[in-house]
Parts: structure tokens; sequence; C-alpha cells
């Protein structure tokens, strides 16, 4: 029962550029607490993608970014290639929960 | 090179205990927050405990709230993760990861397998 939304899957061709949301709400990234963002590829454990909205860690392609409005995020791949396809989680802290730390629903992206 | 190495994980039956540990190695150990992150294969991530660099504070998530406890020994760089009175939907592969300064997951280990049945 996560409180961060994302979409099941996402899709795209090769070179083209596709979105991951995040939706979350007043009690954790409308509160401001930082959204950060994991990219899993198969069978390996998840890798930290981008931090604090839109940072990158050091060998993170610059073709991911993220952005924050309101109670949302986004991560965004711009020139998607083969090795993109993952699946992708965004992850903040929540108020609301004794549960503090909570992470998105996930997502798959798919490269046609 | 900056690592943990988790161990520990087993086939064990409901309401039985089991103990996980973690390594680190290549970074101050005691420098950091550490966390326990589980996930059942194919499903998504939940976050279950994390401990304080000092060992100091301790916090859990409500599902397992009780029935596990998280401890480290900065001595021997390593994390734990006692879970007793299993259930089945623990059954999960448990990553730990080190909290950086900019309070994400920076590093992740490669998991340990928990799968509770009878």
């Amino acid at each position: 029962q996560s409180v961060l939304t994302q979409p099941p899957s996402v899709s795209g061709a090769p070179g083209q550029r596709v979105t991951i949301s995040c939706t979350g709400s007043s009690s954790n990234i409308g509160a401001g607490y930082d959204v950060h963002w994991y990219q899993q590829l198969p069978g390996t454990a998840p890798k930290l993608l981008i931090f604090g909205y839109n940072n990158r860690p050091s060998g993170v392609p610059d073709r991911f970014s993220g952005s924050k409005s309101g109670t949302s995020a986004s991560l965004a791949i711009t020139g998607l290639q083969a090795e993109d396809e993952a699946d992708y989680y965004c992850q903040s802290y929540d108020t609301s929960l004794s549960t503090s730390y909570v992470f998105g629903t996930g997502t798959k992206v798919t490269v046609l | 090179e900056v690592q943990l190495v988790e161990s520990g994980g087993d086939v064990v039956q409901p309401g039985g205990s089991l103990r996980l540990s973690c390594v680190a190695s290549g970074f101050s150990f005691d420098d950091y927050t550490m966390h326990w992150v589980r996930q059942v294969p194919g499903k998504g991530l939940e976050w279950v405990a994390l401990i304080s660099w000092d060992g100091g504070s301790t916090y859990y998530g409500d599902s397992v709230k009780g029935r596990f406890t998280i401890s480290r020994d900065n001595s021997r760089h390593s994390l734990s993760l006692q879970m007793n009175s299993l259930r089945i939907e623990d059954s999960a592969l448990y990553y730990c990861a080190q909290e950086g300064p900019d309070d994400a997951f920076d590093i992740w280990g490669q998991g340990t397998m928990v799968t509770v049945s009878s």
C-alpha cells in the first residue's frame, strides 16, 4: 500500500524521451521532502539514479533528470537506450505514517 | 571498492526466527545510517528498518515492528537484522543499504533471500 503512485509501465523507441511520474501527497513530496529515484536492472539490486529531485551521482548519464511540482515528482529519460530497460522507483519520506521511508509502486520501462 | 554483502537468508517455517547479516567494506561504516529494505520477487521495494550511525536510534516499518530488531557492530563493519515470529508475507529478498549524506540509499548490497514456508 505505497503512498507514492507510479504508472506500472512506460515505453518508447530508442532515442525518444519518456517520463515517469511519482504522485504523492501533502505528507511526503508536498511537504518538501526530497525525492530520490532508483534504477533496478533485471536480476540486480536497485541503484541510485537521482537524488534530491535532480542531482545525479557520479557516473549517471545526463540523459536522466528529475523534477518536482507540488505533490508530484517526475523522472525523464531522454535519448532512450536499450540499456535503460529496467524498473524505476521513486522514494521519499512520509510523515503520515509511522513507516517513514516510502517507495513508489515502481515503473517498468520498455525500449521498443 | 565500496561494497555491502548480505548473508543469512534461508528457508524457515512460519513462527521461526532468522538473523541476517551485512558486512560493509570500502567506506567508513560508522559514519552512516544503515537500512534494511526488502522486495518480494517481481514486486516493489519496502523499507524495513534503519539504525543510526552509532546504533543509538532505530526505527521500523509497521509490518515488522515488534518482531524484527536491527543492530550494528561498528568494530566489525557489520549490520544485522534479527527476525522473529516470521510470517509467510515476510518472504522476500532483503537488501542492506547505506544512507548517504543526501538521505538517499546510496549503496545497496546484492540481497539475501528469505523464504517463510511450511
